[in-house]
C-alpha cells in the first residue's frame, strides 16, 4: 500500500523559535497534501490543504502566517510552525490521496517549553 | 463544524462483548474510512467502505454504511483488552479530496 511518511515522529522546542516538520508521499505522487492537528482527547482538525506549485489553503480559524506551508515538489510538503508557543503544543499528522484514498503519516507530536 | 458526529463518544465494555460505534456525516460523500488510534499514537486505517457499499468486513470487524441517512456503524466483536483505542470515522466529500473527521469514539475494553 502506498506510504506517507512523516518526519520528525516528535520534537521539543523552546517558546519562540520555528520547527519544521515534513511530510513525504514514498510511493506516489500527491499534488495535494493535507495538514492536521490534534490536542489531546480530541479528534483530527484539518488546518490546511497542501498544493504543489502554489499557495496553501487554510481553514478557517486557522493563521496562515503561523503555520507555513511549502510544496515545493510532487513528494513533498512542509509545515512551519513559526514563533512557537506552548499553545501550539499538539499531535500533527499530515495525509496524502492517491485516488480516493488516504494516506496518513505517522503524526508528529510538538511540544514547545 | 467541520466535524461529523460519533457515538458514543465513550464506551466501556468487557473482553468478549461486542462493541458498536456510530457516525453521522454532513455532505455527500466518495468513501467513509474507520480508523483506530492508540493514545497519542498515529492513525490505523482499519477499513474503507465506498459510497455504492453497504456493508463490508474485515476480520472481527463490521462496517455499514447508510447514504440515505448519512451514516455508518462501526461493529467489533469478541472484543479484546488489545481493542482499547479510540476510533474515528472519517470521509471524503464528492467533488473534494479533504478527509474530515468525527468527533471520535474512546473505546475501554476491560479484561
Amino acid at each position: 500500500g502506498a506510504v506517507v511518511s512523516q518526519h520528525p515522529s516528535w520534537v521539543i522546542c523552546k517558546s519562540g523559535t520555528s520547527v519544521k516538520i515534513e511530510c513525504r508521499s514514498l510511493d506516489f505522487q500527491a499534488t495535494t497534501m493535507f495538514w492536521y492537528r490534534q490536542f489531546p482527547k480530541q479528534s483530527l482538525m484539518l488546518m490546511a490543504t497542501s498544493n504543489e506549485g502554489s499557495k496553501a489553503t487554510y481553514e478557517q480559524g486557522v493563521e496562515k502566517d503561523k503555520f507555513l506551508i511549502n510544496h515545493a515538489s510532487l513528494t513533498l510538503s512542509t509545515l512551519t510552525v513559526t514563533s512557537a508557543h506552548p499553545e501550539d503544543s499538539s499531535f500533527y499528522i499530515c495525509s496524502a490521496n492517491r485516488g480516493t484514498e488516504a494516506f496518513f503519516g505517522q503524526g508528529t507530536r510538538l511540544t514547545v517549553v | 463544524s467541520q466535524q461529523g458526529e460519533e457515538d458514543p463518544q465513550a464506551l466501556s465494555i468487557q473482553e468478549g462483548e461486542n462493541a458498536t460505534m456510530n457516525c453521522s456525516y454532513k455532505t455527500s460523500i466518495n468513501n467513509l474510512q474507520w480508523y483506530r488510534q492508540n493514545s497519542g499514537r498515529g492513525l490505523v486505517h482499519l477499513i474503507l467502505i465506498r459510497s455504492n457499499e453497504r456493508e463490508k468486513h474485515s476480520g472481527r470487524l463490521r462496517v455499514t454504511l447508510d447514504t440515505s441517512k448519512k451514516s455508518s456503524s462501526l461493529l467489533i466483536t469478541a472484543s479484546r483488552a488489545a481493542d482499547t483505542a479510540s476510533y474515528f470515522c472519517a470521509t471524503d466529500a464528492t467533488g473534494g479530496f479533504k478527509t474530515i473527521f468525527g468527533a471520535g469514539t474512546r473505546l475501554f475494553v476491560k479484561a
